[in-house]
């Protein structure tokens, strides 16, 4: 799977839109892209994925450059709850699962 | 139940004994991977399940670890002559195969496995 790199940590104000960017420079074309976040103390959990489009749903956005050489995961409202390790993951489709999740961004949401 | 789950969630041993980590994926999920966190560490890959089979074991990090798994679902970890080194959250998850595709993966709360 291919390397990512994301910064090792941010803050964002509470009630902003956190954007967390991630680097993916040699992902190959059946590769996806995955974010999941940890909270303290909890297990990982999934937040959303994507090929080449744009992804929405109820937690976040991705955003995918159109070389998918990179991508930002965007939480639109940040609550104190979102503040956790963030892991941006790429991986293909089928086939080799060594999945490693990197050492991700922590994120730190500020009252 | 409806998402995965481990046993036990903690577990205390002394250094040189064996344990056992069980992981009861979610019904009909035929992927299934187990990790390690350490202490403010991030997840460690351990190894990966598909159906009873598991191509990958590279991951595990000595021979004193094996794992198996039985019907397509629950699966085992062992850890035998277990050292101090070995206490860490020991993480289980699994997930859908569907279309050919690997669907996103679902995490238990994990096992606190110390050892003293």
């Amino acid at each position: 799977d291919a390397k990512t790199t994301q910064p090792p940590s941010m803050d964002c104000a509470e009630g902003r839109a956190a954007n967390l960017p991630c680097n993916h420079s040699t992902i190959s074309g059946n590769e996806y892209v995955y974010w999941y976040r940890q909270i303290h103390s909890q297990e990982p959990q999934y937040i959303i994925h994507g090929l080449k489009n744009n992804e929405t749903n109820e937690m976040a956005s991705l955003i995918i450059t159109e070389d998918r050489k990179s991508s930002t995961l965007i939480l639109p409202h940040a609550t104190l709850r979102d503040t956790a390790v963030y892991y941006c993951i790429v991986r293909v489709a089928f086939g080799n699962e060594k999945l490693t999740f990197g050492t991700g961004t922590r994120l730190t949401i500020i009252p | 139940g409806a998402g995965v789950s481990q046993s036990p969630s903690n577990k205390v041993t002394e250094k040189g004994k064996d344990v056992e980590l069980r992981c009861d994926p979610i019904s009909g999920h035929t992927a299934l991977y187990w990790y390690r966190q350490s202490l403010g560490q991030g997840l460690e890959f351990l190894i990966y399940f598909q159906g009873n089979s598991a191509p990958d074991k590279s991951g595990l990090p000595s021979d004193r670890f094996s794992a198996e798994r039985t019907g397509g679902s629950v699966s085992t970890l062992t850890i035998q002559r277990t050292q101090q080194e070995d206490s860490a959250v020991y993480l289980c998850a699994s997930s859908l195969v569907a279309r050919g595709v690997n669907e996103k993966l679902f995490f238990g709360s994990g096992t606190q496995l110390s050892v003293l």
